[in-house]
């Protein structure tokens, strides 16, 4: 398995839709995160997640809900979207500790378009 | 709002040149930058990362560091197709890893 894998890798829903996207790392990393990554704009930071606990949320609509069962898994879960959520969601892990801080790990992303 | 700055090209270079990346940060309290390359399609993978002011070498890429102007930029010497890629600056905004990326520089190599 490659360290950090995304599913689906793409998606395509309605605004009324309810739907999941899934990360999991392979690497024994103890932080997880969401970026969404729009089209000419810089990565945008969403969640964080440090030993399963969620330590940051940036401003982002309740319609993403993120989940984070163990220190491997991530979820984003979606509902209610508008297409202006339409954009590439990446999933990162990386170690808080040791000399490598501020590596993050990407996987290769799931692309949603909301319709 | 801490922001980052990039110009967002395309920087065009002939094969075998140098290719000069460069990035402003807005916190000058930031510590610790880092310079992630993103392939089209793909997702960034880290090439380099920088604490101290100065220089540092890996490779055919050098990142330098100047924290009271505010300024990194990135050195690519000797530049290959296969380097034509989007090269994202970023800045560590606290703890956990957060990073502050800027929105990327595309670099176009040609033969």
């Amino acid at each position: 398995e490659t360290g950090v894998t995304q599913t689906p890798r793409h998606l395509v829903m309605g605004m009324t839709n309810k739907k999941s996207l899934k990360c999991e790392q392979h690497l024994g990393h103890n932080a997880m995160y969401w970026y969404k990554q729009s089209a000419k704009k810089p990565l945008e930071l969403m969640f964080v997640y440090s030993l399963e606990e969620r330590v940051e949320n940036n401003s982002v609509p309740s319609r993403f809900s993120p989940e984070c069962p163990n220190s491997s898994h991530l979820f984003l879960h979606l509902h209610t979207l508008q297409p202006e959520d339409s954009a590439l969601y990446l999933c990162a892990s990386s170690q808080n500790a040791g000399p490598n801080t501020g590596e993050l790990f990407f996987g290769e992303g799931s692309r949603l378009t909301v319709l | 709002q801490k922001e980052v700055e990039q110009n967002s090209g395309p920087l065009s270079v002939p094969e075998g040149a140098i290719a000069s990346l460069n990035c402003t940060y807005s916190d000058r309290g930031s510590q610790s930058f880092f310079w992630y390359r993103q392939y089209s399609g793909k997702s960034p993978e880290l090439i380099m990362f920088i604490y101290s002011n100065g220089d540092k070498e890996d490779g055919r890429f050098t990142a330098q560091l100047n924290k009271a102007s505010q300024y990194v930029s990135l050195l690519i010497r000797d530049s290959q197709p296969s380097d034509s890629a989007t090269y994202l600056c970023a800045v560590k905004a606290g703890g956990y890893n957060k990073l502050i990326f800027g929105a990327g520089t595309r670099l176009a190599v040609h033969p």
